[in-house]
């Protein structure tokens, strides 16, 4: 069965950098989430992307954060001056239409330092 | 505002008992998802049930069962016979449509630990 697969796995990274984090969606599939979940608690929101162009971000995802699809297969998360309250495991999804069910990666874990 | 409640943090129950985890949630939408996903230690993400808003029929699957019930806004999922293997985070979530697409809001996730 296709899955969403997401590199790497985890990431350590020092405050005030940048961060790229990876995503391929499967393939038939034309909507693309990122949500976050802080270590312990509940699963966030961050964005969704639809044709190419963002369809509705979270109070969460601010100046620092932004997303990409570059040659329709990956889709990445930026996140340009880390901080520590990034540290968060990020999960990124993917639909192929609007009322099917997600279908997320396995995460990657970001620790910021 | 759309919101998604799982009143039980954690649960603990003895291998082969039956446990139900229970949710609760808000929405003014009329046509909405709901979900349950598991989260076991490795961290992932694993989905387990969609129901539509207007599919009040129970479903059942091995183990699994899934109640809902629109007069009570709760979507309560019980687990029969318990295994140890059942031991996750699970999380029930709400589809919330806005700018053309869905997006989940997640309850706070109840954590079921099953002893041997």
């Amino acid at each position: 069965e296709p899955e969403v697969t997401q590199t790497p796995s985890h990431q350590v990274t020092q405050m005030g950098q940048e961060v790229i984090l990876r995503c391929v969606p499967i393939s038939n599939h034309l909507y693309f989430y990122w949500y976050r979940q802080i270590l312990g608690q509940k699963v966030e929101f961050l964005v969704s992307f639809y044709n190419n162009e963002i369809s509705e971000k979270s109070e969460i995802f601010d100046d620092q954060f932004s997303v990409e699809r570059p040659d329709g297969s990956n889709f990445t998360l930026k996140i340009r001056s880390t901080k520590l309250e990034d540290s968060a495991m990020y999960f990124c999804a993917s639909t192929r239409d609007r009322d099917s069910p997600l279908h997320f990666g396995n995460g990657t874990r970001l620790t910021v330092t | 505002a759309q919101k998604v409640t799982q009143a039980q943090t954690e649960i603990s129950v003895v291998e082969k008992e039956d446990v139900t985890l229970d949710c609760v949630y808000e929405t003014r939408d009329t046509t909405y998802y709901l979900f349950w996903y598991k989260q076991p230690p490795s961290g992932e993400l694993v989905f387990l049930i969609r129901r539509n808003s207007f599919d009040e029929q129970n479903e059942i699957s091995g183990r699994y069962s899934w109640n809902f019930q629109k007069s009570t806004s709760s979507f309560n999922f019980t687990i029969t016979a318990s295994q140890v293997v059942d031991s996750a985070v699970y999380f029930c979530a709400l589809s919330e449509y806005s700018s053309g697409t869905y997006k989940y809001i997640f309850g706070t996730g109840t954590r079921l630990k099953v002893l041997a």
